[in-house]
């Protein structure tokens, strides 16, 4: 079974800069996640799809952070414009969605550096 | 959601047992408690997962008491291999938001020879 896909796995950006990035997950999977991984800490929940519906983005910076699952499937993830304090790794995640198990599957994650 | 705390870091040796505890006081009656473990540069990567009592797989076992405001995961002989992060998660168990959790910033757990 083919895992979780991202790509990139690194950007350098300068600030002010856009950035997308891309996921692919294990198909089939109705749940997708994008976190955010900051060196040293856990990742933080940024937007989490049902199919091709938004459950919840209350971390998302929206001003500049924005995130589309079309047709349920693949999701990007665009940072415009990038700030400093944005270098992290971005993961994705993806689950079968169904209420007893919550089993998430990672991909590698991208690693953004903003200078 | 329920908000989970760990110890920060952990030492061990090879082929000692290791247990992590999680405190998780405010969960609720449909939330399952999952653990993920970390290994640098890579995505967290899926334990055990459990509801209530003892659950047990090939690579670990997850304590759960009756009240479930803790739950410990025990590792059997650990090996150098096993020096990662560990997080526990607590996520909520209806419908609507299925598979929703936070991560904490989980027990670094370090394996000495």
């Amino acid at each position: 079974e083919a895992g979780v896909a991202q790509s990139p796995r690194y950007k350098i950006i300068e600030k002010r800069q856009s950035v997308a990035f891309w996921c692919n997950p294990i198909s089939g999977h109705a749940t997708l996640y994008w976190y955010q991984q900051i060196l040293g800490q856990g990742p933080k929940l940024l937007i989490q799809f049902q199919n091709n519906g938004v459950v919840d983005d209350s971390q998302l910076p929206k001003d500049r952070f924005s995130a589309e699952r079309l047709k349920g499937v693949d999701s990007t993830l665009k940072i415009q414009p990038a700030k400093l304090e944005d270098s992290a790794v971005y993961l994705c995640a993806s689950s079968p969605g169904l209420a007893e198990s919550y089993e998430q599957y990672f991909g590698p994650g991208t690693r953004l550096t903003v200078t | 959601l329920a908000k989970t705390t760990q110890p920060i870091s952990m030492d061990s040796y090879e082929g000692q047992e290791v247990n992590i505890t999680c405190s998780h006081n405010n969960i609720a009656t449909n939330d399952y408690i999952t653990w993920y473990q970390q290994f640098p540069s890579q995505g967290p990567r899926f334990i055990i997962q459990g509801y209530k009592t003892k659950v047990t797989n090939e690579v670990a076992s997850l304590f759960i008491p009756a009240d479930r405001k803790s739950s410990t995961l025990s590792l059997p002989r650990v090996s150098l291999s096993d020096t990662a992060v560990y997080y526990c998660l607590v996520g909520e168990g209806d419908n609507t938001n299925a598979g929703k959790s936070t991560f904490g910033d989980g027990t670094t757990l370090t394996v000495k020879p």
